[in-house]
């Protein structure tokens, strides 16, 4: 069955480190984005991709950066983790704009 | 701007009853509607998507409705169960050019047996 995974699941940072988070969809997907869930915040989108090289900046994108070279994959990078980033990460795609997302897991990071 | 608000934040209720779930956004331009299911320390499942031409998706003893003038969603649960515990997101489309959903907060139900 296609899927959509995240990795790590639980990851343990230190201030100032870089960070990669992974996703991988099997659907063939042209859309992909990066939300970050926090308590009293909801879903705040990070990063979008409607296809591959096309990337956009969603409402909280400062210190993230994302790049899509295959239709599968979308890495999201912490540049330099700090302690606000602190959260869980979903990743999600959709096969066209307004259609049914399909989330990911998520992973659980901690920056000390 | 499009907003979308879900209220109650927390709503219990006992097992077989029937319940419904409010989102409500501030633009009627919305395009696509979803609801999503979220357990405690998991992502979100895909309930129903609604599309903009349509007024309401089943599935199961789920029942969702989108009445865009005034600007409402709602969520119907048949004849809850314990196992329907969890909490309801609704997101919608602002427009059929982008991809990007805009969330409410979610309303955490608890049914008791």
């Amino acid at each position: 069955d296609a899927e959509i995974t995240q990795s790590p699941r639980h990851k343990i940072t230190e201030t100032g480190r870089q960070v990669t988070l992974a996703c991988h969809q099997t659907w063939n997907h042209n859309n992909m984005f990066w939300y970050r869930q926090d308590l009293g915040h909801g879903l705040r989108l990070i990063h979008y991709s409607y296809g591959v090289q096309d990337t956009n900046k969603g409402e909280v994108s400062d210190g993230y950066s994302v790049s899509r070279s295959n239709t599968e994959d979308l890495p999201l990078t912490l540049e330099s983790a700090a302690s606000s980033q602190t959260s869980v990460y979903f990743c999600a795609s959709s096969h066209y704009r307004g259609d049914e997302q399909f989330f990911g897991p998520g992973t659980r990071l901690t920056v000390l | 701007k499009q907003e979308v608000t879900q209220i109650p934040a927390a709503l219990s209720v006992p097992e077989g009853e029937n319940l419904v779930l409010n989102c409500s956004f501030t633009d009627s331009a919305i395009y696509n509607l979803q609801w999503f299911r979220q357990d405690p320390g998991k992502g979100l499942t895909s309930l129903l998507l609604i599309q903009s031409s349509q007024r309401e998706q089943t599935s199961g003893r789920l029942n969702a409705s989108l009445d865009k003038s005034s600007g409402r969603s709602t969520l119907y649960i048949a004849a809850s169960q314990p196992g329907d515990s969890a909490t309801y997101l609704c997101a919608g489309y602002g427009s059929s050019n982008t991809g990007k959903l805009i969330f409410g907060q979610g309303t955490t139900l608890q049914v008791k047996p």
